[in-house]
């Protein structure tokens, strides 16, 4: 699993509240990404970073915010969530560059209630 | 927006039967990759191809693609219970930051 993890694994939340997930590589590859996936709609990408303090919106990326402060850890906040963001969360780190090879995390499943 | 979309959605198929999963995408690419989810799990890379290749293996995958089409291939050839999983295609976006994924095949084997 390229020594990805993600915290926390499950949370439940209400409407409203702040939320921050974590992903931590042991890999040091530059690129992370952070995904959510809803049935109908496959992965969808919500922001990336391909480096420290370099990051950039996806297609999804409205309610959402992220940091990396260290090339290990990539924090993705609602800054206040809602119904429509409970879905599964994932994490994924490239090596090389664009269009890389891919490494996922386990996934955090995210209910807002 | 959508690049890669799978076809078909699911697909069950008895175990030691070969599985046939494509992909069609609407920009040009610099590679095509495809990945395998199990129920509950992260996404696990199985093969990438490049643009400027037709086929490609790895154990009993086989991968095609053809640009010209703009589409692509999974074959798992004599398929195991194991292989039950979702499968997803991706390639690169138009603005070629990022990978984009297509919505994914459910493969059922059944023994």
């Amino acid at each position: 699993d390229a020594g990805i993890t993600q915290s926390p694994r499950h949370k439940v939340t209400e409407t409203g509240t702040p939320v921050t997930l974590r992903c931590h590589q042991t890999e040091n590859h530059r690129y992370m990404y952070w995904y959510r996936q809803d049935p109908g709609h496959g992965l969808r990408l919500i922001h990336y970073s391909y480096g420290v303090k370099d990051t950039d919106k996806g297609e999804v990326s409205d309610g959402y915010s992220v940091s990396r402060s260290k090339t290990e850890d990539f924090l993705l906040t609602l800054e206040s969530a809602t119904s429509s963001q409970t879905s599964v969360y994932f994490c994924a780190t490239e090596k090389g560059g664009a269009f890389d090879t891919q490494y996922f995390g386990p996934g955090t499943r995210l209910t807002v209630l | 927006s959508q690049q890669g979309e799978e076809d078909p959605q699911a697909l069950s198929i008895q175990e030691g039967e070969n599985a046939t999963m494509n992909c069609s995408y609407k920009t040009s690419i610099n590679n095509l990759q495809w990945y395998r989810q199990n129920s509950g799990r992260g996404l696990v890379h199985l093969i990438l191809i490049r643009s400027n290749e037709r086929e490609k293996h790895s154990g009993r995958l086989r991968v095609t693609l053809d640009t010209s089409k703009k589409s692509s291939s999974l074959l798992i050839t004599a398929s195991r219970a194991a292989d039950t999983a979702s499968y997803f295609c991706a390639t690169d976006n138009q603005a070629g930051t990022a990978l984009i994924f297509g919505k994914g095949t459910t493969l059922s084997v059944s023994s």
